[in-house]
């Protein structure tokens, strides 16, 4: 299996300050194909996760574009360029080059 | 717009079998491409999948849980099935399900509201 780890684990921010998660494979999520599945989902208090970024740096529809995704191979990034008050909560990546994995989550707040 | 929705018992006793139905909107399980998933998260904690199936029928399950689930579709019904056995207090948990898209990424890009279950004699 492979092990997606997540750092770090609680992220303290001064509003409109950036963010960034970082999170690591345990081997390179690189597929056969040429593609890299590697995608970020926020999950705001007391909802179900919303996916914000897919094959790593891929916005999907009606993310802000303050939300950023980078990286390869087995290391990428989350960031957030400016954090607002409704970007509170945990935020996971995700692999799906092998099965499906998740990190362990990073939550972030208001400091 | 599409939608998902699960549903399922609240209470299961240690032992039992736990089924859970995804009911769906807004796209088909015929249409190539097109998945849905089961994940879950214990109270506090991080998410786990579980299984998904493709539009081909095509099934895929957590390794470390796959003697225990089963997966199944009924495209007439929009209706995307989960059986677990063997229920267990440390299966206490929300289970969402969710739609997989094959061909653009892999992701889960839309959830439902997801249904907490808990085991409990």
């Amino acid at each position: 299996d492979i092990v997606m780890t997540q750092t770090p684990l609680s992220s303290p921010v001064t509003l409109g300050q950036p963010a960034s998660i970082s999170c690591r494979s345990s081997q390179s999520l690189v597929h056969s194909d040429g593609n890299t599945y590697l995608s970020w989902l926020q999950q705001r208090p007391g909802q179900p996760p919303r996916l914000l970024i897919y094959k790593i740096s891929n916005r999907f529809s009606g993310v802000p574009d303050r939300f950023s995704g980078s990286g390869a191979g087995t290391d990428f990034t989350l960031k957030i360029s400016r954090v607002e008050a409704e970007d509170v909560g945990v935020y996971y990546c995700m692999q799906a080059t092998q099965s499906w994995t998740f990190g362990q989550g990073t939550k972030v707040e208001i400091k | 717009q599409i939608t998902l929705k699960e549903s399922g018992p609240t209470l299961v006793k240690p032992t039992q079998t736990l089924t859970l139905t995804c009911t769906f909107s807004g796209f088909s399980l015929s249409t190539s491409g097109v998945g849905v998933g089961w994940i879950r998260q214990p109270p506090g904690k991080a998410l786990e999948w579980l299984a998904l199936i493709y539009w081909d029928d095509d099934k895929r399950y957590s390794p470390s849980l796959k003697s225990r689930l089963t997966i199944t579709k009924d495209t007439s019904k929009n209706q995307v099935v989960l059986t677990m056995t063997n229920m267990d207090p440390v299966d206490t948990a929300t289970y969402y399900c969710a739609q997989n898209d094959f061909w653009s990424g892999r992701h889960f890009d839309y959830w439902g509201q997801g249904t907490l279950v808990t085991v409990s004699s």
